[in-house]
């Protein structure tokens, strides 16, 4: 168990709809960051926060936009729902914003769009 | 922005038998390397990893290599037992200006046949 809780673990929507995934980071981090593993595209980065600011930006649409709350929770909303955004969604969390520190990844959510 | 490739997108062992997997990255200025490992309906895991000051890291069966001048890294896992059998991501992070992120491989299906 690495620390970092996501939920829902499944979703299942219609096209056009909007889901919100949701990420507990690990107790002490910081840093929490969104990324997109579908088969083709590997583990894509999609957007990055430290506490409670957005840092990053990845291959984010704008469709897509996240938040992370004063407890540190992370929520990312999906919107306009299109059969291609069928994919796991990942968040990993972190103690600090720079530096070499390891990143540890949640379970994920799998989102399928139909 | 960085890029990091990986070879060979899978590979078959006997148990036994060593495993090699490698990667190059493109920005001189990354300097942590981290290795995930990836089992089916898991979120990825942290088994080991590299900073740029250091040429070799070992972990029992597991070892990683960085060679900065060439821009490559390579995971190493000795006497592969069935249960090493998973998806192995590299990565590369990239420190900024307050933020970093880390871009990953396009993994590597790693099958140890019994």
């Amino acid at each position: 168990d690495s620390g970092v809780t996501q939920t829902p673990k499944h979703l299942i929507t219609a096209t056009g709809q909007r889901v919100t995934l949701r990420c507990s980071p690990r107790s002490g981090d910081l840093s929490v960051y969104w990324y997109q593993q579908s088969l083709d595209q590997g583990l894509q980065f999609l957007i990055q926060y430290y506490n409670g600011e957005e840092r990053a930006k990845g291959n984010i649409l704008e469709r897509f936009s996240a938040q992370q709350f004063p407890d540190l929770h992370s929520e990312l909303n999906l919107s306009s729902l299109e059969l291609g955004d069928s994919a796991l969604y990942f968040c990993a969390s972190s103690v600090e914003i720079t530096g070499n520190t390891e990143a540890f990844f949640g379970q994920g959510t799998r989102l399928t769009v139909v | 922005g960085e890029n990091v490739e990986q070879h060979p997108s899978t590979l078959s062992v006997q148990e036994g038998d060593s495993a090699v997997i490698k990667c190059t990255y493109s920005d001189s200025a990354s300097n942590y390397f981290p290795w995930y490992k990836q089992e089916l309906g898991k979120g990825p895991q942290l088994i080991i990893d590299i900073r740029s000051n250091v040429g070799e890291k070992k972990d029992q069966r597991i070892a990683v290599t960085l060679n900065k001048t060439a821009k490559h890294f390579s995971l190493h896992i000795t006497e592969t037992q069935p249960e090493d059998s998973a998806v192995y991501f590299c990565a590369a992070m990239h420190p900024g200006a307050g933020s970093y992120q880390l871009t990953f491989g396009k993994g590597t299906k790693l099958s140890v046949i019994p």
